[in-house]
């Protein structure tokens, strides 16, 4: 079964609004998990790196007034889309390490935006 | 320059049809390669992970193979299946002590498996 949860699985906005989508570890803490935004027929690409109980790591190029990382808990992490435009449409993906010293990454089923 | 290059970028094959996915990667220091499974609209779902010492790894029907002196792995579909229809990515992390979150993502390959 899923090991890391999405949600929502869709959604959409109109332009201006902000979004936020959470992504849980079902049976496991993650003091780390990863968001990806994914572009039709492109690659996942690495936004930024949540951190339990500090700041989220951004990549570069991504903006971190527009893209709100919370690691509320050790089983939750936040990525809110604020001031959402047409651009910010996309494919939005967690994951998370399960397990002390694995290295498997478990992906959510990730979340369908929509801005209008 | 993607330091990941899968390809061919797009296949077609037939139900029951054999295919193998290549993956060349320049990522160094490497700690270990992985290949997904994702299927459209959903996230990437694991199929293996192979670290440095480790030239096959299978799961089902799929074989991964990876070669750490040429830098290159293939996953190997047997008796394919219309649910096999998906994109393969694969990914190489960068060792070091944050090998875990140092990924380095292909593009994908689309794969289409026709009746």
């Amino acid at each position: 079964g899923a090991v890391v949860s999405q949600h929502p699985s869709r959604v959409i906005c109109k332009s201006g609004t902000s979004v936020k989508i959470e992504c849980r570890s079902l049976d496991f803490q993650a003091t780390t998990m990863f968001w990806y935004r994914q572009f039709p027929k492109q690659s996942l690409m690495l936004m930024a790196t949540s951190n339990e109980g500090s700041k989220a790591t951004y990549e570069q190029g991504v903006e971190k007034d527009k893209f709100l990382i919370n690691h509320a808990s050790l089983t939750l992490s936040t990525l809110t889309v604020t001031s959402a435009h047409p651009e910010d449409s996309s494919f939005y993906i967690c994951s998370a390490p399960k397990g002390l010293g694995t290295d498997t990454q478990y992906f959510g089923p990730g979340t369908r935006l929509t801005v209008l | 320059k993607n330091q990941v290059e899968q390809s061919p970028q797009s296949l077609i094959i037939l139900e029951g049809k054999n295919c193998t996915l290549q993956c060349n990667y320049t990522v160094s220091p490497f700690s270990n390669l992985r290949w997904y499974k994702q299927d459209t609209g959903r996230g990437p779902v694991s199929l293996t992970i192979m670290t440095f010492s480790e030239n096959t790894k299978s799961n089902g029907r799929y074989t991964a193979t990876l070669d750490a002196d040429t830098k290159q792995s293939s996953l190997h579909i047997t008796a394919s299946q219309l649910s096999d229809s998906a994109s393969y990515i694969c990914v190489v992390s960068a060792g070091g002590p944050d090998g875990n979150n140092d990924m380095r993502f292909g593009a994908g390959t689309r794969l289409t498996v026709k009746p």
